[in-house]
């Protein structure tokens, strides 16, 4: 079956750059979909950080995009998050997910990853 | 961006009761061309990552049980328990995905049990 594992640092340095990967099993990321990044400040909502195609092509959250870049390596089977410029409201469960529907939009994630707990702290 | 917006923000249901939570977007999630509604609903209970229930607003993900229902349509949504399990304590979300993104979703209800 499909497994989403989220890895990276747990802790980040305030100003510098957030990196986190998304390792895909039981199948191609090549095969479709739009992979997606959401986030979760502890005790706190969802927001939906941006999606990847196998392409490349990409959708960012405006209040986000800025500093955000998601990139695809589909001959490893991951995709991946960079979060520049992080501050202490970045600190948050960070959620990879694959979404129902094999299209451009209109996306609601049936599959999850567990989430990597990524605190901004010098 | 489309805000949802959930209410209660916390709710305490006695075991076996019916418990409601409420969600509204800041625009209309039905789309006329198909007579769907944008809308879908999760679990999340902690620790872990949120569980999809609910599409379309009123779709039952496979496995989800019975008591689980979703209405309403356009702006007002329901996600409604039947009858209230000592499992389904946990935090509910509504998600809009509507036209294009970002996808927004509710703050989020907490249903604990009286």
């Amino acid at each position: 079956q499909v497994q989403l594992q989220e890895s990276g640092p747990g802790l980040v340095k305030p100003s510098e750059t957030l990196s986190l990967t998304c390792e895909v099993s039981g199948y191609s990321i090549s095969s479709g979909y739009y992979w997606g990044w959401i986030r979760q400040p502890p005790g706190k909502g969802l927001e939906w950080i941006g999606s990847i195609y196998h392409s490349g092509s990409t959708y960012y959250n405006p209040s986000l995009k800025s500093r955000v870049t998601i990139s695809v390596d589909t001959s490893k089977n991951q995709f991946s998050l960079n979060l520049s410029s992080v501050t202490a409201a970045d600190t948050a469960v960070y959620y990879c997910a694959k979404p129902t529907l094999s299209v451009a939009y209109n996306w609601y994630f049936a599959l999850w990853g567990r989430g990597t707990l990524v605190t901004v702290s010098s | 961006d489309i805000v949802m917006t959930q209410s209660p923000d916390s709710l305490a249901v006695s075991l076996g009761e019916r418990a409601t939570i409420n969600c509204k977007s800041s625009q209309s999630l039905l789309y006329s061309s198909n007579n769907k509604n944008y809308l879908a609903w999760y679990q999340q209970k902690p620790g872990q990552p949120p569980k999809l229930l609910i599409y379309w607003a009123s779709t039952r993900e496979s496995g989800v049980p019975d008591r689980f229902s979703g209405s309403g349509s356009g702006t007002d949504f329901t996600l409604t328990i039947s009858s209230l399990q000592a499992e389904d304590v946990a935090v509910y979300f509504c998600q809009h995905y509507y036209g294009s993104p970002p996808y927004t979703f509710g703050q989020g209800t907490k249903l604990e049990m009286k």
